[in-house]
């Protein structure tokens, strides 16, 4: 089945040390976003690929890069991670065909400590 | 600023009945909604969606209203059952100049469906 797959599920980091999600996806679609979800929070937008132009959302924290080395893949790079960067983080896809419709991937949970 | 607000945190209802969400939106530039379901432990799933240009649309148990001048969406469910229970996301999209289709989320509401 065509899908949105992230990796890995649940990811623990220390305070400071660099930290990388990946995100692939074999729906083929030209649009890919990064969600940043705090508990009973709204998802908020980071960024999004649209082909190989980046779009960064303007309060998204220089802490916050990404990478899409290819159609099917994408990484959210948090260069320093701070306790208040605990969230889950959400990729999502989205073509033409599909009109404003994103299919979003199940998730990495982010821990700090 | 919220721009999709979701002002009720959880709904519990019971089976059989009918389950109402709602969302209330500011952003007059908003010309396109769509609803999402999320389970626990998975990514939102898309449920149903409506245009501007209409104020109502259906899909089986699913029906969205949209009230444009009180800028006020809401999903019905009829009837409401067991796996209806999750989390409801509201978005809200305004096909700007990149062209993208950008959502913006409520907080979402927790539906409980009690049998």
């Amino acid at each position: 089945d065509a899908m949105v797959i992230q990796n890995p599920r649940y990811q623990v980091t220390q305070f400071g040390k660099p930290v990388t999600l990946s995100c692939s996806q074999t729906l083929n679609h030209n649009v890919m976003y990064w969600y940043q979800q705090k508990s009973s929070q709204a998802p908020k937008l980071l960024f999004h690929y649209y082909d190989k132009d980046f779009n960064n959302e303007a309060d998204t924290p220089d802490n916050f890069q990404s990478r899409r080395p290819n159609t099917s893949f994408c990484f959210l790079d948090i260069r320093s991670p701070g306790l208040g960067d605990a969230a889950m983080y959400l990729c999502a896809t989205s073509s033409r065909g599909q009109g404003r419709r994103q299919f979003f991937g199940p998730g990495t949970r982010l821990t700090v400590l | 600023d919220q721009q999709v607000k979701q002002n009720s945190p959880s709904l519990s209802v019971q089976e059989g009945r009918i389950s109402i969400l709602n969302c209330d939106y500011t952003n007059s530039m908003f010309d396109y909604f769509l609803w999402y379901k999320k389970y626990p432990a998975e990514g939102p799933t898309f449920l149903i969606s409506i245009s501007s240009i209409k104020d109502k649309n259906e899909d089986g148990r699913f029906t969205v209203f949209l009230n444009k001048s009180a800028k006020h969406l809401s999903l019905h469910i009829v009837p409401s059952q067991p796996g209806d229970s999750a989390v409801y996301f509201c978005a809200a999209s305004a096909w700007g100049s990149s062209n993208t289709g950008k959502l913006i989320f409520g907080q979402g509401t927790t539906l409980q469906v009690k049998p």
